[in-house]
């Protein structure tokens, strides 16, 4: 069964840094890009980064560029996603997900997600 | 990049069909024939319900369909089934990221 869960979230002060990791099973992890998926609370889905399965390329949405990157270990089946400079905007639950097939642009399945808290 | 746009909500009655569009422009779903789209109950993570505007993952009811008109796709629910309310969110990949639109909120009267 393929599985992914993301660990790391929690209250960070605004400026402050966090990382986020998300473990895989259940597949040949390396031939799969993964995503990061955010919802703010009582709000829609918004795409954040995507990382191919040999660690490039590397993808943000403008929102984030410049204060996060995304990495993968491979030997470990885990994405990273490190968040600096964080934001009471970047409040929100953070999703990875895989891609659904290879060469696909769609994300099936998800993880559960892990909740981030950027306040003071 | 510019959110997807659909209904903030819609409904139906059991046993009806109903359909939720996404629009946005030639330079996401108007260009691309990767528009997919989500489910997600309360308190769970997003479901895969089709993908590529049209194809249904294995084990997703045919009772869900999607198409696509120049910028515009939509996601057709027929037989409306107590288990269906749900968001409902679009996606579609625009050259090196992916948009999503702001989700529809579907209740089975």
């Amino acid at each position: 069964e393929v599985q992914l869960l993301e660990s790391g979230g929690g209250l960070v002060q605004p400026g402050g840094s966090l990382r986020l990791s998300c473990a895989a099973s259940g597949f040949t992890f390396s031939s799969y890009a993964i995503t990061w998926v955010r919802q703010a609370p009582g709000k829609g889905l918004e795409w954040v980064s995507n990382i191919g399965g040999s660690g490039a390329p590397t993808y943000y949405s403008e929102s984030v560029k410049g204060r996060f990157t995304i990495s993968r270990d491979n030997s470990k089946n885990t994405v990273y996603l490190q968040m600096n400079s964080l934001r009471a905007e970047d409040t929100a639950v953070y999703y990875c997900a895989k891609v659904f097939v290879g060469g696909s642009y769609s994300f099936d399945p998800w993880g559960q997600g892990t909740l981030v808290t950027v306040s003071s | 990049q510019s959110a997807l746009t659909q209904p903030a909500s819609v409904s139906g009655s059991p046993g009806q069909s109903i359909t939720i569009s996404c629009t946005g422009t030639s330079s996401d779903v108007g260009n691309y024939d990767l528009v997919s789209w989500y489910q997600q109950h309360p308190g769970k993570a997003p479901k895969l319900m089709i993908y590529e505007v049209t194809e249904r993952p294995s084990g997703i009811s045919n009772r869900f369909s999607g198409s696509k008109s120049g910028n515009t796709a939509s996601l057709t629910i027929s037989g409306l089934q107590a288990e269906d309310e749900a968001d409902y969110y679009c996606c579609s990949y625009a050259d090196s990221h992916w948009v999503f639109g702001g989700g529809t909120k579907l209740t089975v009267l």
